[in-house]
């Protein structure tokens, strides 16, 4: 059974402070890891796929990378605006349709 | 419109009642799936359909949950004899394949049963 494990459950930053969150994943097969942010009262908004251990994406302040066990959103200089629950999550190669999410980060940017 | 809308956006009801939740995909988006969210957890994965065919309802809870989509367009989820755990926030989503593709989710129907 697929699992997900994200930490820390929760992060409060100052503006400017740099930091990462993590995404620790159990697949028989990984078919793509997924980063999600999440807004009160919204649904989740995608921001990444990861394919393959080595793999990096950078949206803004956002970067996410993945190894064979982990995955990590790296946030730079992070402003207020970026105040969210970041949920991760991942398909495997024997059910394409279905995703495993973890219970996400809560990011606290204070300025 | 351009993204996932789900209807109602809030639901009420009583202990026994039978509900249903409506989700337009996004226009020519073959995939759909529902999940569960409950206060402070990710989202638990319920069921979904290629087209019209529900591929995979491994995550429906129980037989009073079912889910349909019979132009492989619209989907209505419904719950039968509701109860008081059935309370959560329910997530649709789209996405234009089933292969790798990132899924576009509505904002939800936060159900609550009284």
């Amino acid at each position: 059974e697929d699992q997900v494990t994200q930490s820390p459950e929760a992060l409060r930053l100052q503006e400017g402070e740099s930091s990462s969150l993590n995404c620790s994943y159990t697949v028989s097969g990984l078919r793509g890891l997924f980063w999600y942010r999440q807004d009160p009262g919204k649904g989740p908004e995608f921001l990444f796929t990861l394919y393959s251990a080595g793999e990096e994406k950078e949206k803004e302040r956002l970067k996410a990378t993945l190894t064979k066990k982990e995955s990590f959103l790296h946030i730079t200089a992070p402003k207020p605006e970026d105040s969210a629950t970041y949920l991760c999550a991942v398909q495997d190669n024997t059910n394409a349709g279905k995703s495993t999410f973890g219970d996400g980060t809560t990011l606290t940017v204070k300025p | 419109g351009a993204g996932v809308s789900q209807s109602p956006r809030y639901k009420v009801a009583k202990r026994g009642q039978d509900v249903a939740l409506r989700c337009d995909p996004i226009s020519g988006h073959v995939s759909l799936f529902w999940y569960q969210q409950a206060l402070g957890q990710g989202p638990e994965f319920l069921t979904y359909f290629q087209n019209e065919a529900q591929l995979d309802k491994s995550g429906l809870p129980s037989d009073r949950f079912f889910a349909e989509r019979p132009e492989g367009s619209v989907s209505t989820l419904k719950i039968q004899r509701t109860q008081q755990e059935d309370s959560a926030v329910y997530l649709c989503a789209s996405s234009g394949t089933l292969n790798n593709q990132p899924q576009h989710f509505g904002d939800g129907t936060r159900l609550s049963i009284l």
